[in-house]
């Protein structure tokens, strides 16, 4: 079973439509939760923590459920320049923390 | 300003013949790390440096080795590229491993084609 798991998408959405990811972890001992944004053939840049009480960011939102394992990200109003690959991201404490990435779902934001 | 540098942007090498990555920062960050993303997949950890200690994957091939020279710069050198080996390689920093909310900052990365 892989660490961090997502569903690859891709996800297909008109402008303006609110759009969820989710993405289960393996390890309970996760420390830390991330998504990142990853655009074709760029770099992964931090989107957002992922804290237990839950955060938003503008159109975003994030959530984690420690006691099922999965953390999920709500895009709200969908922007056609929100249509990139979605990392999930958790962090382990290997005798200094180690980030696990999953592998990504991909968005398509129609106009 | 680019905080993270890697060059080449686009890299093509051919069936084993070795190629060197480089990757600079102006943190002034601990931590380097390399990591080797192909198509549609995860980002997965070849090593990583804590300083001048240097932290290799359990499953990274022994065909990767790695340098830091010194705070500021890291390469991945790939001593025989096979055609699995073509990947986008990242490099990434950060100031310490010692926290779990530590952000990586990540270079452009290195696109690289074997042929």
């Amino acid at each position: 079973r892989k660490e961090v798991e997502q569903d690859p998408g891709p996800f297909n959405v008109p402008e303006g439509a609110t759009v969820a990811f989710n993405c289960t972890y393996s390890n309970s001992a996760s420390q830390s939760f991330f998504w990142y944004r990853q655009d074709c053939r760029k770099e992964p840049k931090l989107l957002m923590s992922v804290y237990s009480s839950g955060n938003e960011d503008g159109r975003f939102t994030a959530q984690l459920n420690r006691a099922s394992q999965y953390i999920s990200l709500l895009i709200r109003d969908s922007k056609l320049s929100d249509s990139a690959t979605y990392l999930c991201v958790v962090t382990l404490n290997t005798g200094g923390f180690k980030t696990i990435f999953g592998a990504g779902t991909r968005l398509f934001v129609k106009a | 300003d680019a905080m993270v540098i890697q060059n080449p942007r686009y890299q093509v090498t051919q069936f084993g013949k070795p190629v060197t990555l480089s990757c600079s920062q102006t943190l002034n960050h601990n931590v380097m790390y390399w990591y080797q993303q192909k198509s549609s997949q995860a980002p997965k950890l070849l090593f990583h440096y804590y300083d001048k200690d240097f932290n290799n994957e359990a499953d990274t091939p022994d065909n990767f080795q790695s340098r830091r020279p010194n705070t500021s710069f890291c390469f991945l050198d790939i001593r025989s590229p096979g055609l699995g080996d073509a990947a986008m390689y990242l490099c990434a920093t950060s100031g310490t491993r010692q926290l779990a909310n530590e952000k990586l900052f990540f270079g452009s990365g290195t696109q690289l084609s074997v042929l």
